[in-house]
């Protein structure tokens, strides 16, 4: 069954650095997201992406955040300058165009950890 | 604004136990529903969906839920409960059109001792 992966499963980072998270998405989807998770909080919509642009973002996806599809199969999202309180888990997730009520299919996670 | 309510943090259950776990949301439009699990060290997987018809969908593994329109419910059923589905349970909601976010609640753990 095709899944959605992502790359690296763990990533440390020093403050001020930046870091991409990568995504392969399923293949024939169309649509593409990226959430994060604070250790002990809900799961949080950054970004959708459809279309090689940006469809929506919440106000956490600010100038710091960027994402991209720099070929046809990977997706990635960039943070700029790491702060400490952008330590989370970052999933993934991906959908078929069409119909409102498609599924997202979610990555395993990468987990960011900001020292 | 949106959202999405989960009343237990964390149920602990014994095996063959049923289960609820309710889920509340706030959203003023056409909704759609799911409930997602994440297994210990596993992605978040999909265990059922509501979008339209039958208030009452089956899922995946036995699971039920329940689409409440007056109550701006959702609640996760099943009658008898496994070890194996010891994992951590997220209600979500998304708006009615393409490509749309998915707001969750901050999801139940839920303990099923054997």
């Amino acid at each position: 069954e095709p899944e959605v992966t992502q790359t690296p499963s763990h990533q440390v980072t020093q403050m001020g650095q930046e870091v991409i998270l990568r995504c392969v998405p399923i293949s024939n989807h169309l649509y593409f997201y990226w959430y994060r998770q604070i250790l002990g909080q809900k799961v949080e919509f950054l970004v959708s992406f459809y279309n090689n642009e940006i469809s929506e973002k919440s106000e956490i996806f600010d100038d710091q955040f960027s994402v991209e599809r720099p070929d046809g199969s990977n997706f990635t999202l960039k943070i700029r300058s790491t702060k400490l309180e952008d330590s989370a888990m970052y999933f993934c997730a991906s959908s078929e165009a069409g119909l409102a009520r498609n599924e997202q299919f979610f990555g395993p996670g990468t987990r960011l950890t900001v020292l | 604004a949106q959202s999405v309510s989960q009343h237990n943090h964390h149920v602990i259950l014994s095996e063959a136990a049923s289960l609820e776990l309710g889920c509340n949301y706030s959203y003023g439009g056409t909704v759609n529903l799911f409930w997602y699990v994440q297994y210990p060290g596993q992605h978040l997987q999909l265990l059922l969906k509501y979008f339209s018809g039958d208030p009452l969908v089956k899922g995946i593994k036995g699971f039920e839920a329940e689409f409440i329109k007056s109550k701006f419910s959702f609640n996760l059923r099943k009658p008898s409960v496994q070890w194996s589905d010891t994992a951590e349970y997220f209600c979500a909601v998304k708006g009615g059109n393409q490509g749309g976010k998915l707001i969750f609640g901050q999801g139940t753990e839920l303990s099923v001792k054997p």
